[in-house]
């Protein structure tokens, strides 16, 4: 099993739609959970960071966290075509250095 | 003002070349990595560095020796490259600690072994 596990895609959505990504991680001490977009050719930014169970609201972007089924989501509303990038999960262990990544999830948004 | 940068950006050379890549953070973090992102863009930790110590060393080559001159600096150096260490190398750093503290990437060093 993966630390970390992401559906690769593509994810194919209308304009104006709401994507949702998942991702599943194995290290139930996990407490530091993020999502980053990385468009091509570029590196990853930072869109969200999460730490309690529950959903978190930035603009268009929710993050929702589940630590007792271990999956974090992220949903994005009103979908543009600018979304279009690959969306990178990442997790960490609180006390360590470690950084674990999925293998990203590639979303389309169709204009 | 750039916070984490990284020269060269691409970088083609030779089967059996020894390359530099250098990266330096401005952000006052403590800990710095290097991560290589490969064709199916799987990010994968090679190295990191916590106040110039050597702190995670994952299966990698030892063709692959990384330095750090101070906590702000964290240089990749590999020896006798192959065709398979064509990749993105990304340096990042980040203030670990306690929990929230994001991890920042530099705009990436594109590596071509030819």
């Amino acid at each position: 099993q993966k630390e970390v596990e992401q559906n690769s895609g593509p994810l194919s959505v209308p304009e104006g739609a709401i994507a949702s990504l998942n991702c599943t991680y194995s290290d139930r001490g996990s407490q530091s959970f993020f999502w980053y977009r990385q468009y091509s050719g570029k590196s990853p930014e930072l869109i969200m960071s999460i730490y309690s169970n529950g959903d978190k609201e930035d603009g268009r972007f929710t993050a929702q966290l589940n630590k007792a089924s271990q999956y974090v989501s992220l949903l994005i509303r009103d979908s543009q075509p600018s979304d279009s990038a690959t969306y990178l999960c990442a997790v960490n262990r609180p006390g360590t250095y470690k950084y674990i990544f999925g293998t990203g999830t590639r979303l389309k948004v169709l204009a | 003002d750039t916070a984490v940068s990284q020269t060269p950006k691409y970088l083609v050379t030779q089967m059996g070349n020894d390359k530099s890549i250098k990266c330096e953070q401005n952000l006052g973090h403590d800990t710095m990595y290097w991560y290589k992102q490969d064709s199916k863009k799987f990010l994968k930790i090679m190295f990191s560095y916590n106040n110039k110590e050597l702190i995670i060393n994952e299966t990698v080559p030892n063709r692959f020796s990384p330095k750090s001159p101070d906590k702000a600096h964290l240089n990749l150096h590999i020896n006798s490259l192959e065709l398979g260490d064509s990749a993105v190398y990304f340096c990042a750093s980040s203030q670990v600690g306690f929990s929230g503290n994001t991890i920042y990437f530099g705009e990436g060093s594109w590596l071509t072994v030819v």
